[in-house]
């Protein structure tokens, strides 16, 4: 059973445009929902992150979406550069004091052209 | 990069041989974790720890165990390695109070 299901696998968008990554997820237990940026051969970057008691959050050119009656949340990186080209992962976990890890979606390959 | 090493960053080992991964960290968080990643699956944790010899399964544990004998080690292993087990290993430390999670550099592990 996926409980993270991001869509979509792959993207492609040209300078200066906007990417919009989504996910849903299953679990209403679910608090925290992290973007991760990875490049590479390297290991994943917290990117930003929403708790559901807001429905956006902003942090330079991303921002994260959050629909809590849809249990859907999307990352939105305005302005994509070719530097943004990865594969971005959002992830969701449970954190009201447990140590369950994240639940992550599959995965976007996500490529900025100049 | 949280003050998180991983060893060693690369192997490859033949199936049925024992093969033990090190997740090293300076910052003596309480909580971490293994997690592996595989194209078209994204990353799944395979166990974790909440302390000192606290340690619990994951979404993909069978054939893996975990240790964890001093605050900043987190040790992965692989009794018997399998083909399905090739992958890149991944850990992770958590902030105490939040969910914010921060991950090492990463062991691509081949199992011929």
């Amino acid at each position: 059973q996926q409980q993270v299901k991001q869509s979509p696998q792959s993207l492609i968008v040209q300078k200066g445009g906007i990417s919009i990554i989504n996910c849903a997820y299953e679990n209403t237990a679910f608090d925290y929902f992290p973007w991760y940026q990875q490049f590479p051969g390297k290991g994943p970057a917290l990117l930003i992150a929403i708790r559901p008691d807001v429905s956006e959050k902003k942090e330079g050119r991303f921002t994260i979406s959050f629909n809590k009656s849809a249990k859907q949340f999307s990352l939105h990186i305005m302005d994509s550069q070719p530097g943004d080209s990865a594969t971005y992962f959002c992830a969701a976990s449970e954190s009201g004091g447990g140590a369950d890890g994240l639940t992550f979606g599959k995965g976007t390959h996500l490529i900025i052209q100049p | 990069d949280a003050g998180i090493t991983q060893s060693p960053r690369h192997k490859v080992t033949e199936t049925g041989t024992p093969v033990t991964l090190r997740c090293h960290q300076t910052e003596n968080h309480r909580y971490m974790y293994w997690y592996r990643q595989d194209p078209g699956h994204g990353l799944r944790l395979i166990h974790y720890s909440y302390g000192v010899k606290d340690t619990d399964k994951g979404e993909v544990s069978d054939g893996y165990s975990v240790s964890r004998s001093k605050t900043e080690d987190f040790l992965l292993t692989l009794e018997s390695a399998t083909s399905s087990q090739t992958s890149v290993y991944f850990c992770a430390i958590r902030l105490a109070g939040t969910g914010e999670q921060y991950f090492g550099p990463g062991t691509r592990l081949t199992v011929t």
